[in-house]
C-alpha cells in the first residue's frame, strides 16, 4: 500500500513566524511531489511542485525534497493569518498520473 | 487565468438514483482526473482519463461509476445507483501532457445522498 503520511496537527504558529510542514512517502519510485493548500469546504489549490532533491523557493514558500529519506517539507516564512488552512502533500508515482494525498496538516497562524 | 470548472456545486439525491457530475477541464490539458473527499478524510483518487479512455482507476471506481468525454470540452462522472457512502466532495482535475504533470483542481461538487 503506497502511502503518504503527514502530521495532522493542528500546527499553531504566531504571525510572522516560520511554519514547517512535513511529509513522508512510502513509494521509493515516486517522481513528482506537490503541496496543495485547502481551505475548509474548498478544493485543493496548488502551492508548489518539486521534482529534484534539494530546495525550491517561490516567494514565502520553500519546498524541500530528500528522496533518499523519502521526505518532503514545506516552509512558510513570515506566516500570515491568511495562511491558516490545511496543507496537503501529494505524491505521484513513476507509473500513471494519480496523486496520492496525505491526510493534511492543519495550520493555524495566530495574529 | 484558465481554470477547471465543475457543475453543479451541490447535488442532493435519493439513494439508488443516478447522478452525473460535470467538469470542464482547462482547454489545452490532455489528462483528466476525478478524486473524492469524504468529510474529514483524505483526498482519494478515483480515475484518470487520457485519449478518450480510462488510463487508471482505483478500487473505489467500481461498476457503478463511469466517465465520459461527450464532446471537446466536458468530462463527466456518472454514478449509476448512488449509496449513502457516496456522499462526498468530488473534484475534477486536469493536467497538461508530461512532463508538465501538475494537476489543477476544480471547485468541487458536494454530493449528498439521502
Amino acid at each position: 500500500q503506497k502511502e503518504v503520511e503527514q502530521n495532522s496537527g493542528p500546527l499553531s504558529v504566531p504571525e510572522g513566524a516560520i511554519a514547517s510542514l512535513n511529509c513522508t512517502y512510502s513509494d521509493r519510485g515516486s517522481q513528482s511531489f506537490f503541496w496543495y493548500r485547502q481551505y475548509s469546504g474548498k478544493s485543493p489549490e496548488l502551492i508548489m511542485s518539486i521534482y529534484s532533491n534539494g530546495d525550491k523557493e517561490d516567494g514565502r514558500f520553500t519546498a524541500q525534497l530528500n528522496k533518499a529519506s523519502q521526505y518532503v517539507s514545506l516552509l512558510i516564512r513570515d506566516s500570515q493569518p491568511s495562511d491558516s488552512a490545511t496543507y496537503l502533500c501529494a505524491v505521484k508515482g513513476n507509473q500513471g498520473g494519480k496523486l496520492i494525498f496525505g491526510q493534511g496538516t492543519e495550520l493555524s497562524v495566530k495574529p | 487565468e484558465p481554470e477547471v470548472t465543475q457543475t453543479p456545486s451541490h447535488q442532493v439525491t435519493q439513494m439508488g438514483q443516478e447522478v452525473i457530475l460535470r467538469c470542464v477541464p482547462i482547454s489545452n490539458h490532455l489528462y483528466f482526473y476525478w478524486y473524492r473527499q469524504i468529510l474529514g478524510q483524505k483526498v482519494e483518487f478515483l480515475v484518470s482519463f487520457y485519449n478518450n479512455e480510462i488510463s487508471e482507476k482505483s478500487e473505489i471506481f467500481d461498476d457503478q461509476f463511469s466517465v465520459e468525454r461527450p464532446d471537446g470540452s466536458n468530462f463527466t462522472l456518472k454514478i449509476r445507483s448512488t449509496k449513502l457512502e457516496d456522499s462526498a466532495m468530488y473534484f475534477c482535475a486536469s493536467s497538461e501532457a508530461l512532463p508538465k504533470d501538475t494537476q489543477y483542481f476544480g471547485p468541487g461538487t458536494r454530493l449528498t445522498v439521502l
